[in-house]
């Protein structure tokens, strides 16, 4: 069945890095457009980037301002975020998701979510 | 950024009412609207996709309507499984793909 296995999450200082990847299974990983979407605790859920099949199109949220990169390695069937400077507002559980081949860009399924904790 | 404002944020109810659950787009996204369903410590699940188009394996209770800048999700009669908080998303424009705030679905 579709699976998605997010890892890598953990207990980083303000300014560190983390690197996030997400394990896809059970269907053609390279056919798909992927996106990462967190949620802070107690809160509600916000999209934070997405790239296309090939990794020709990437997009982020502004909130990110360039700290966060989204990368595949379809051989891998692996989706990656990588997160530097992190604040303790990046204090959220991350999700990756993927979009149908519809052309329209619901998340559906979504992996089970990394927690990422950002404290000194 | 489109902005998406789900009412009521918390909603009580017993099982076997009919809910109501509304989101209200900033500006018109025809139909592009998706609902998910979130319970504690879990991921969200796609339930309803362009507005009223049930995502498999959904319960047919479950229904969506709208287009333009209103939307509602309706559950016809409430089962204990069906407390949980769920969430719009819209799929008109992007980025940023943006959600709705969440409503609360309580056990009255």
């Amino acid at each position: 069945q579709v699976q998605l296995v997010e890892s890598g999450g953990g207990l980083v200082k303000p300014g560190g890095s983390l690197r996030l990847s997400c394990a896809a299974s059970g269907f053609t990983f390279s056919d798909y457009y992927m996106s990462w979407i967190r949620q802070a605790p107690g809160k509600g859920l916000e999209w934070l980037s997405y790239i296309s099949s090939s990794s020709s199109a990437i997009y982020y949220a502004d909130s990110l301002k360039g700290r966060f990169t989204i990368s595949r390695d379809n051989a891998k069937n692996s989706l990656y975020m990588q997160m530097n400077s992190l604040r303790a507002e990046d204090t959220a559980v991350y999700y990756c998701a993927r979009v149908p081949l519809t052309g329209f860009n619901w998340f559906d399924p979504w992996g089970q979510g990394t927690l990422v904790t950002v404290s000194s | 950024d489109i902005q998406l404002t789900q009412s009521p944020s918390f909603l009580s109810a017993s099982v076997g009412d009919r809910v109501t659950i509304t989101c209200r787009a900033s500006q018109g996204i025809n139909n592009y609207l998706a609902w998910y369903q979130q319970k504690p410590g879990k991921a969200p699940k796609l339930l309803i996709y362009t507005a009223s188009t049930l995502q498999s394996g959904v319960p047919s209770r479950f229904s969506g309507s709208g287009s333009g800048t209103e939307f509602t999700l309706t559950i016809s009669s409430l089962q204990p499984e069906d407390f949980a908080t769920y969430y719009c998303q819209q799929l008109n424009s992007y980025p940023p793909w943006t959600f709705g705030q969440g409503t609360k679905l309580e056990i009255k």
